[in-house]
């Protein structure tokens, strides 16, 4: 079966521009998440979806960042502005269930992103 | 506070070598442990994970975790290490979110 893809997977931008990041889960599965990579550090949850619905967003920087995930399948992640420290990897992930550390997660290859 | 350390930010061992990598963590239970591997421009693989019953889980790879109460630990272990096993590797911990640590890299030497 095909993993969870992301586009694109490289980008950089100059500080106060905006982007998107794309992420296609897994078929079926219910539960898509966005991660921050920073470098040195491990995944930090931003947002998390339960089919088109938002289960959790504490640590999304609403100030900045929004997702979205129409139709319960694909998402859209965004930044706008962009700040330096927003460089990192951001990671996309599924599950098959409606999450919880019992569903496993399957993460796709991530977006690299360097604010200049 | 909920925290995940992996002491070891680097580990090199030689190819055919035993290895271990080490997790502690601070929670206010038992959480549920995982192990992931991060390849090179890969996204993360899980490794291994652990909710209750055996503490010595068998995962993907010929890896294996024990848990242990008294310490608070979770360490990652296999017997033989092959250059295929260069990679990033991931404590994480958690119940309704998991929590990452920090990640230890491994370098594997012919």
């Amino acid at each position: 079966e095909a993993g969870v893809a992301q586009s694109p997977r490289y980008k950089i931008i100059e500080k106060r521009q905006s982007v998107a990041f794309w992420c296609n889960p897994i078929s079926g599965h219910a539960t898509l998440y966005w991660y921050q990579q920073i470098l040195g550090q491990g995944p930090k949850l931003l947002i998390q979806f339960q089919n088109n619905g938002v289960v959790d967003d504490s640590q999304l920087p609403k100030d900045r960042f929004s997702a979205e995930r129409l139709k319960g399948v694909d998402s859209t992640l965004k930044i706008q502005p962009a700040k330096l420290e927003d460089s990192a990897v951001y990671l996309c992930a599924s599950s098959l269930g409606p999450g919880g550390s019992t569903d496993t997660q399957y993460f796709g290859p991530g977006t690299r992103l360097t604010v200049l | 506070a909920q925290s995940v350390t992996q002491p070891d930010i680097h580990i090199t061992v030689s190819e055919g070598a035993s290895l271990e990598l080490r997790c502690n963590y601070s929670y206010g239970a038992t959480p549920y442990l995982f192990w992931y591997v991060q390849s090179p421009g890969q996204g993360l693989q899980l490794l291994l994970k652990y909710f209750s019953g055996d503490t010595l889980v068998q995962g993907i790879k010929g890896f294996e975790a024990e848990f242990k109460r008294s310490q608070s630990s979770f360490n990652l272990r296999k017997p033989s290490v092959h250059w295929s096993d260069a990679a990033e590797y991931f404590c994480a911990v958690g119940f309704n979110d998991m929590r990452f640590g920090a990640g230890t890299r491994l370098t594997v030497k012919p």
